[in-house]
Formats: structure tokens, C-alpha cells, sequence
């Protein structure tokens, strides 16, 4: 079965500090897909990256950067220098490629104080 | 432009009123999901669609209906709407189930 677990449910920051979000993964598909998406405070649901299992390489995009290790079956999301547009919940989401649905996880609210 | 579409955005209903809930894309995706979105929970997905005549069942299917007769259409449906299925629900497309996941606008339904 797949799973996902964002373990943090709620956190907060001042801006300017960098904050790292939390995704730890289950599956037992060797080939498989991770995202992330945003959340902000008008609901819709904003798309940030997908990852797929082979590639390992941690990616940064401006202040956003993701970790991923499969060893620990985590996919990490930092935001460096946080700032009050960041405020939003943040899902991590898992697809394989032998199954057809989708799972995510629970989110992380993320609130940063000005 | 892209995107995924959802009517109504805001639906006030009573037990037992069937009602539908629309979706579109018009991107040519060939899959298409719901998904219900309650505190603590996150998103749920109730059913999704590889394809046209496709459907088959996500996580939480019970009280619920899809249907996808046309590429660009998958109307969610709720026969006997209860209480419980008060809900966030959103639409989403997709080139495939791997593929980024592009979501519509979100449904807030309430049933009383």
C-alpha cells in the first residue's frame, strides 16, 4: 500500500528564517512519482514540482529547494527566507507506476509572521 | 487558456437531494480524478478516470458516482447526499496518472 505522512501539521516562522518541510514516503514500487503542492488562503491548489524515483538530484528553484533520499524515503521541501507569501498549506503527494491513483498526504499549514 | 473548471463553487444542499457537480478540462487530458478535502484528512481521492467509459474507485468512494462520457467531462455525482459528504472537493487533470495533476477551483459543499 502507499502512504504518505507529513508529520508536522502546523508550523510557524518569522520571515526572513528558512523552514523545512517534512514528506516521508511508502511504497513498495521501485518506480514512482512524488509532488508537492501549495495551498495558499484562497484555496486553489498550486503545483511546485514532481520528482520521479530515478532521479535523486536535489532541486532548487529561487528560495524553494527540495531533498530527496530514497534511503530514508523522504522528500523534503525548504524555503529559504521564508516570507509572508509563503503562507499556505503545503501537500506532498505520491503516484507509482503500477498503481493509478493518487495519495496524499495530510499537509503542513505553514505561517510566516511578519 | 489551460485549465480545469468546477460548478457550482458553492453549493448549500439537504439530505437526500441528488445533486451534480460538474467538471471540465480542456486540455485533452486522458485522466481525471475528485477528491474530497477535510480538515486533518487532506485530500482524499474518491474516483478517477484513465480515460473515456474508465472510471474505477479511489479511497473513499461510498456515496458517490462518476461518469465520463467525453474526454473533457466528469461530472461527480451524489444520489443521496448526507451530512458527511459536507466537503472541499476538488477536480483535477492529468496526461496520465504519473503526470503533474492540474486541479479546478474547488466545490465547498454543505449538506444539512
Amino acid at each position: 500500500a502507499q502512504k504518505v505522512t507529513q508529520a508536522q501539521t502546523e508550523i510557524s516562522v518569522v520571515e526572513k528564517e528558512d523552514v523545512t518541510l517534512d514528506c516521508v514516503y511508502e511504497t513498495r514500487d521501485t518506480t514512482y512519482y512524488l509532488f508537492w503542492y501549495k495551498q495558499p488562503p484562497s484555496g486553489e491548489l498550486v503545483f511546485l514540482i514532481r520528482r520521479n524515483s530515478f532521479d535523486e538530484q536535489n532541486e532548487i528553484s529561487g528560495r524553494y529547494s527540495w531533498n530527496f533520499q530514497k534511503s530514508t524515503s523522504s522528500f523534503n521541501f525548504t524555503i529559504t527566507a521564508s516570507q509572508v507569501v509563503d503562507s499556505a498549506v503545503y501537500f506532498c503527494a505520491l503516484t507509482t507506476n503500477t498503481g493509478n491513483q493518487f495519495y496524499f498526504g495530510t499537509g503542513t499549514s505553514l505561517t510566516v509572521i511578519p | 487558456e489551460a485549465q480545469v473548471t468546477q460548478n457550482p463553487r458553492y453549493l448549500i444542499t439537504v439530505t437526500g437531494k441528488k445533486l451534480t457537480v460538474t467538471c471540465s478540462q480542456n486540455m485533452n487530458h486522458e485522466y481525471m480524478s475528485w477528491y474530497r478535502q477535510d480538515p486533518g484528512l487532506g485530500l482524499r481521492q474518491i474516483y478517477y478516470s484513465m480515460n473515456v467509459e474508465v472510471t474505477d474507485k479511489g479511497d473513499v468512494p461510498e456515496g458517490y458516482k462518476v461518469s465520463r462520457k467525453e474526454k473533457r467531462n466528469f461530472p461527480l455525482i451524489l444520489e443521496s447526499p448526507s451530512p458527511n459528504q459536507t466537503s472541499l472537493y476538488f477536480c483535477a487533470s492529468s496526461w496520465a496518472t504519473q503526470e503533474t495533476q492540474y486541479f479546478g477551483p474547488g466545490t465547498r459543499l454543505l449538506v444539512l
